[in-house]
């Protein structure tokens, strides 16, 4: 059971350049995340797809875009990377009842270290 | 709008030491509050959540809601327990978890 596995690991890419994150999970989770973070300001939510078919902006959306591929995939893209989006990306999965967290727990991904020179 | 907040972006205290991470947070509705904990370049993984009234590897979280605070404790500090620690924040938006700036805790030998 390998719970959320994200790719890649580590990227360095240059201003401007594309590139997709992709992350998977094999729990049957009905919602995904997608946080940076930073040193000093914590975990930011990128976007987050409550349910198979829907996304949604967090705190933090601009300059990236996201699909909920199928349930148990949730990809990140930067279409134009900018050096401001150097940060350590972390999916996560969470199940989900009703409207409420309780008793849900947050799974994240190892991470994934993107650095734009 | 749901907000977290943990005052202190460093804390150092030495073994066998009590230690307390401070978390406050707002929130309009009925909170559930968490802790989440990542050692070192690992995945971030939940270490309590107020719900459970647990305590996870000795530490302990009360939810006081007159002073909007979910502060974590332990009273006798370890050296494994050096970690970068977040409280988080959940609502009734359901898929929304809000997470503080982190506290990252030294315990020294």
């Amino acid at each position: 059971n390998a719970g959320v596995t994200q790719t890649p690991k580590f990227q360095v890419l240059k201003t401007g350049q594309s590139m997709t994150l992709q992350c998977a999970q094999d729990m049957n989770h009905n919602s995904m995340y997608w946080y940076r973070q930073d040193p000093g300001m914590g975990l930011r939510l990128i976007y987050y797809s409550a349910s198979e078919g829907t996304t949604d902006k967090g705190e933090v959306p601009n300059g990236y875009n996201v699909s909920r591929l199928n349930k148990r995939e949730f990809s990140l893209r930067l279409e134009s990377a900018a050096p401001s989006q150097t940060s350590v990306y972390f999916c996560a999965s969470s199940e989900r009842t009703g409207q409420k967290f309780s008793g849900n727990t947050i799974y994240f991904g190892e991470g994934s270290w993107l650095t734009v020179v | 709008a749901q907000r977290v907040t943990q005052p202190e972006k460093l804390l150092s205290v030495f073994k066998g030491a009590p230690v307390e991470l401070k978390c406050n947070y707002s929130y309009s509705g009925s909170p559930e509050l968490f802790w989440y904990v990542q050692y070192s370049r690992q995945r971030l993984q939940l270490l309590l959540r107020h719900i459970s009234r647990e305590s996870i590897k000795g530490f302990t979280a009360d939810l006081n809601k007159g002073e909007t605070s979910f502060h974590l404790k332990k009273p006798f500090a370890q050296e494994e327990d050096s970690a970068m620690y977040y409280c988080a924040l959940g609502g009734s938006s359901g898929s929304r978890l809000t997470f503080g700036e982190g506290t990252q805790l030294t315990v020294n030998p």
